[in-house]
């Protein structure tokens, strides 16, 4: 079956200290790759995608994801975390093609602390 | 004006009744999604339509029905709400291929008594 596994369900991290939020996925010929952030009491928002070519990818507000095929993976990072970077961060992978609908893993909250 | 607007943003409800969860957007988009999301489950779908006439069930529709009454408008409903339905629910839409950003309300809050 089709799934996403975010392997760490929470994150703490000092402030200005670099993070790494793990997504794997199960593995499928066509795959595109998200990652949603969530901040208290919102609705989701893109941070990246991965569709196809460079297997690094950068998006908003700083972080970066690396596509990795043969590992079934696309890892979420950044360099140095603000306070302002605590929130819930969802991965989401379409397997359908052009059809596809998203599956969300469980979700990674991600703490910073001064 | 916020492009995905869901009403209302919060319900205290009790075991029973009828609930009508709504939905509207501006973006033109042709893709509607509802999810239902629980603590530590990550966000579930419950139905999804690619245009008025095309609806489909998600990954658990039990329980739920929706109506899509026009492009722009894309309603939940909760025929006989049981406490198990407590979550937080969310719209989302998109354009019609796979590889298109969703876009999501914020959220209504639905607690069932």
């Amino acid at each position: 079956a089709q799934s996403v596994t975010q392997l760490d369900s929470q994150v703490p991290v000092f402030e200005e200290a670099p993070v790494e939020l793990r997504c794997n996925y199960s593995s499928s010929v066509s795959v595109y790759l998200f990652w949603y952030v969530q901040y208290p009491n919102q609705g989701l928002q893109l941070l990246l995608k991965y569709l196809s070519g460079s297997t690094l990818v950068k998006g908003i507000n700083g972080f970066e994801a690396e596509f990795n095929k043969s590992q079934t993976s696309f890892h979420l990072r950044k360099p140095s975390v603000h306070i302002s970077d605590t929130a819930e961060y969802f991965c989401a992978v379409s397997y359908g093609g052009s059809q596809g609908n998203l599956i969300f893993g469980k979700g990674t909250k991600l703490s910073v602390k001064p | 004006d916020a492009d995905v607007t869901q009403t209302p943003r919060n319900r205290i409800t009790k075991t029973g009744k009828r609930i009508m969860l709504e939905c509207s957007q501006t973006k033109g988009h042709d893709r509607m999604y509802w999810y239902r999301q629980d603590p530590g489950l990550g966000l579930r779908l419950i139905y999804y339509s690619f245009d008025v006439k095309d609806i489909n069930k998600g990954e658990i529709s039990d329980g739920y029905s929706v109506s899509r009454q026009a492009q722009a408008k894309f309603s939940l409903s909760l025929e006989s709400a049981i406490p198990n339905q407590t979550a937080l629910y969310f719209c989302a839409t998109s354009g019609l291929a796979g590889w298109n950003e969703q876009f999501f309300g914020p959220g209504t809050r639905l607690t069932v008594l």
